[in-house]
């Protein structure tokens, strides 16, 4: 059965510096999306992105996070300076279209900000 | 605020028992919901959902009910197995948006066997 994978499954980075969370969103899926959960949290959202623009975010999702679909395959998250509170679970969802709203998650990745 | 919620957080029932889960919302503009199981480490699993236009929607062992006039989702799951153990968050999609889906904070459900 066709799956949302994410790499890496954990990542640690120091406070300021760069990361970039990966994910193959399910092959034939158009609609990609990044949630995040704090540690004992709900799942929030940050960003949908459909034909390559994004198309909502959230309050969360601030100058500091960018979203990308380099190739055919990978949907990416970056962070440009991470600060302690985004340490969290980061999952990665897509949906087929726009008519069917099944979103399938990923497995996440777990942030830690030192 | 409006948010989607849960009225027990942590449930425990014998194998073998029904489980019944409650989700409460109040966007009246939601027009679809969808129930997620988490296990520990691992994304949210999807189990079943339902648009805002039924009231009731069966799977392999789940039932999901929507009640519109109350603004009250449940899931049900028949037989409860150790392997339902895990964190089940219902989330809303809010008719105005475009997928977002807003999540409650989630039931523990513990099955002993």
């Amino acid at each position: 059965e066709p799956e949302v994978t994410q790499t890496p499954s954990h990542q640690v980075t120091q406070m300021g510096q760069e990361v970039i969370l990966r994910c193959v969103p399910i092959s034939n899926h158009l609609y990609f999306y990044w949630y995040r959960q704090i540690l004992g949290q709900k799942v929030e959202f940050l960003v949908s992105f459909y034909n390559n623009e994004i198309s909502e975010k959230s309050e969360i999702f601030d100058d500091q996070f960018s979203v990308e679909r380099p190739d055919g395959s990978n949907f990416t998250l970056k962070i440009r300076s991470t600060k302690l509170e985004d340490s969290a679970m980061y999952f990665c969802a897509s949906r087929v279209s726009g008519s069917a709203d099944t979103q399938y998650f990923g497995p996440g990745t777990r942030l830690t900000v030192l | 605020g409006e948010s989607v919620g849960l009225h027990l957080p942590t449930l425990s029932v014998q194998e073998g028992d029904n489980s019944i889960i409650n989700c409460a919302y109040s966007n009246s503009a939601s027009d679809y919901f969808i129930w997620y199981k988490q296990e520990s480490g691992k994304g949210p699993q999807f189990i079943i959902d339902i648009r805002s236009n039924m009231d009731k929607r069966q799977g392999q062992r789940v039932t999901v009910l929507l009640n519109k006039t109350v603004k009250h989702l449940s899931l049900q799951i028949a037989a409860t197995q150790p392997g339902d153990s895990a964190v089940y968050f219902c989330a809303e999609k809010r008719g105005s948006t475009l997928g977002r889906l807003y999540f409650g904070r989630g039931t523990q459900l513990t099955v002993w066997p």
